[in-house]
């Protein structure tokens, strides 16, 4: 498709459970953000990848939370042992490249990450 | 830590009055941008703004960057109702290249 793709787009799980969120962005764009939303605010960031490797990842709240982007497209966030506060939306972005002419970020729909 | 404070947070008017959204941040900014969300997608850029005291118009809505990068604001003069949304401010440097979200501000246009 011609935009960001993330999947799943509902998640429900229990606490203590492991989850895997996957983006899939545009083609061709080697900067790709993830955030977490919660309802009404502005959205929170995780962490930043520039290629394959995490540029900033000063936004993951403990080690729980894993990203990884092995071949510099298809990002998958990581979430171990889900509390009920990782509870929100979670978005990814990505950018042609994240540099002074190319800094639009295009984003998913998010995945709507419930933990019960 | 960057932090993007808008406001209002919240703000309801009637259909045709006039209305300003503010970003304020205690960092200088490479660029500024503003998105605009609704329910259940993902923000959608409206406008970016680079150098300092820019002014750019689109349709209605008229968006400054401040003299010193660190403030924005976003004026919406004769509002409709397709203007309702989920505002968000976000700032970008080209050192460290992470977009970095306002608080928001959520804006209802009453017919």
């Amino acid at each position: 498709g011609a935009g960001v793709s993330q999947t799943p787009s509902n998640k429900v799980t229990e606490k203590g459970k492991y989850v895997e969120l996957r983006c899939d962005p545009i083609s061709g764009h080697t900067a790709l953000y993830w955030y977490r939303q919660s309802l009404g605010q502005g959205p929170e960031f995780l962490i930043y990848f520039q290629g394959t490797g995490a540029a900033d990842d000063s936004g993951l709240p403990n080690d729980r939370f894993f990203a990884v982007r092995p071949e510099g497209s298809v990002s998958t966030l990581k979430i171990q042992r889900t509390e009920r506060g990782d509870s929100a939306v979670y978005l990814c972005a990505s950018s042609l490249r994240a540099d002074r002419l190319n800094t639009e970020a295009f984003f998913g729909q998010g995945t709507r990450l419930t933990v019960v | 830590t960057q932090l993007l404070e808008q406001s209002p947070q919240f703000l309801s008017i009637q259909e045709g009055e006039n209305l300003t959204v503010y970003c304020n941040s205690s960092s200088v900014f490479s660029s500024l941008q503003w998105y605009r969300q609704e329910p259940g997608e993902g923000p959608v850029l409206l406008v970016t703004v680079v150098t300092g005291g820019e002014v750019k118009k689109l349709k209605r809505l008229t968006f400054q960057f401040g003299d010193a990068r660190k403030d924005s604001s976003l004026h919406i003069t004769a509002a409709q109702p397709g203007d309702t949304g989920l505002y968000l401010c976000a700032g970008f440097n080209f050192g460290n290249e992470k977009l970095t979200f306002g608080t928001g501000t959520r804006l209802t246009i009453i017919p």
